[in-house]
């Protein structure tokens, strides 16, 4: 089955960047998600990789790929302080199992210092 | 559009007693999750529709709890009775059947369920 795995927390300076990793087991996992949620609130989708892409930019947001080491990385570029969240990594592949329903990692909290 | 909607916010309860939570999805999402989050366990599906019609329901603990969809704009999740390791929070997502070509869900705010 499909195992997505998180590094619990990172701290980081305000203005620096931040990157937060993630790990797949499954290796047609098609579609990649990174989601944040702030306290008390829902998951809000950041942005999303398919898995015959290698990266994504999105004005600060970059995703990475690697698709041999099933690994997949979302870098933060100049964080600020309203970055802080829990951002959890999630995957789905509908066309080989049929589910649309996400698996998501346990989420990786980011601290940002002023 | 509004998002998805949640009621209660937060409910509290005492053990025994019938809850009852409510979703309204996006309009024009034909895909409703339930999914339930947790310290120990993090985020986990618990059913999703399609189409009003329920698709996977297999991560339902047990038979103390159950979901509708009576319509295309409301499903309700009953837990009857609660039990205090029901404490969760409890969001609802939709999807639609085609998106921008992925499958992305967008989230309520969730219930926050307190079961003393």
């Amino acid at each position: 089955g499909e195992d997505v795995e998180q590094s619990l927390f990172l701290s980081v300076r305000e203005g620096d960047s931040s990157v937060i990793n993630c790990t797949y087991t499954d290796s047609s996992s098609t579609y990649l998600y990174w989601y944040k949620q702030e306290p008390g609130a829902g998951l809000q989708l950041l942005t999303y990789i398919f898995s015959n892409m290698d990266m994504k930019q999105d004005q600060r947001l970059t995703v990475l790929l690697n698709k041999k080491d099933k690994h997949l990385s979302l870098r933060i570029a100049d964080t600020q302080t309203g970055d802080s969240a829990i951002y959890f990594c999630a995957e789905i592949d509908p066309l080989d199992t049929g589910r649309r329903a996400l698996t998501f990692g346990s989420g990786t909290r980011l601290q940002v210092q002023p | 559009d509004a998002g998805v909607i949640q009621s209660p916010r937060h409910e509290v309860t005492e053990m025994g007693q019938e809850v009852t939570l409510r979703c309204k999805p996006i309009s024009g999402h034909d895909y409703l999750f339930w999914y339930r989050q947790t310290m120990m366990r993090g985020l986990e599906l618990l059913i999703y529709f399609n189409n009003n019609v329920p698709i996977d329901d297999s991560g339902m603990p047990e038979d103390r709890f159950s979901a509708k969809m009576p319509n295309a704009s409301f499903s309700t999740l009953k837990i009857q009775p609660s039990e205090p390791r029901d404490s969760a929070v409890y969001f609802c997502a939709s999807s639609p059947e085609l998106g921008t070509g992925n499958y992305e869900q967008y989230f309520g705010p969730g219930t926050r369920l307190t079961v003393t």
